[in-house]
């Protein structure tokens, strides 16, 4: 699986928009990037994934760049609930395996 | 749909002791993969079990194992515990093309 690179930390001010990116450079054809956050002490929570076309759910949006070496995951509307690690991860879509290589995620700070 | 049970949700054992945690994955998962999170390592997959068979195993010592159960429950054990293996472990369940996570097991070796 490829190796992603995130930024440690973010701040965000609540209610705006947070955009949290990930670089991805060494991607192959068949691997996703997928996006989970963990709040503290609680187990990791999918939030989106995707190939190659942005995508969006109720959570967030996902922009994934033409070259496919890096991505954006967008929270539109950040609130403090927001606050949380999250990991940028890269994989074969679906497979055969559950194994998932988390590195060391943004940890992003909803600010009232 | 009830999501990923992990029990106990806390543990504290002591050197040298053993311990066995416990998953229930997703109704209909027959996936599980088990993670440790510690501050220094951070998230570390452990093993996955699909149909009862161990698919992938992590870069662990032989102390830690796993089995699954016919209905797809799965449990880990940890032997001869150590103070480094104060951790917080996950597993994850998979039906599809996610993993979803239980809340975890905190366990603390003292």
């Amino acid at each position: 699986d490829a190796k992603t690179t995130q930024p440690p930390s973010m701040d965000c001010a609540e209610g705006r928009a947070a955009n949290l990116p990930c670089n991805h450079s060494t991607i192959s054809g068949n691997e996703y990037v997928y996006w989970y956050r963990q709040i503290h002490s609680q187990g990791p929570q999918y939030i989106i994934h995707g190939l190659k076309n942005n995508e969006t759910n109720e959570m967030a949006s996902l922009i994934i760049t033409e070259d496919r070496k890096s991505s954006t995951l967008i929270l539109p509307h950040a609130t403090l609930r927001d606050t949380a690690v999250y990991y940028c991860i890269v994989r074969n879509y679906g497979g055969a395996t559950n194994k998932l290589i988390f590195g060391t995620g943004t940890l992003l700070a909803v600010q009232p | 749909k009830a999501g990923v049970t992990q029990t106990p949700r806390y543990l504290i054992k002591t050197r040298g002791q053993q311990v066995t945690l416990s998953c229930s994955p997703i109704s209909g998962h027959r996936s599980v993969s088990w993670y440790q999170q510690t501050p220094g390592q951070g998230l570390q997959f452990l093993f996955e079990y699909f149909s009862e068979t161990q698919r992938n195993k992590g870069n662990f010592p032989g102390r830690f194992s796993g089995r699954q159960f016919s209905n797809s429950r799965s449990e880990m054990n940890v032997s001869t515990l150590e103070l480094g293996d104060s951790a917080l472990y996950l597993c994850a369940s998979k039906g599809g093309t996610e993993a979803f996570f239980g809340q975890g097991t905190r366990l603390t070796v003292v």
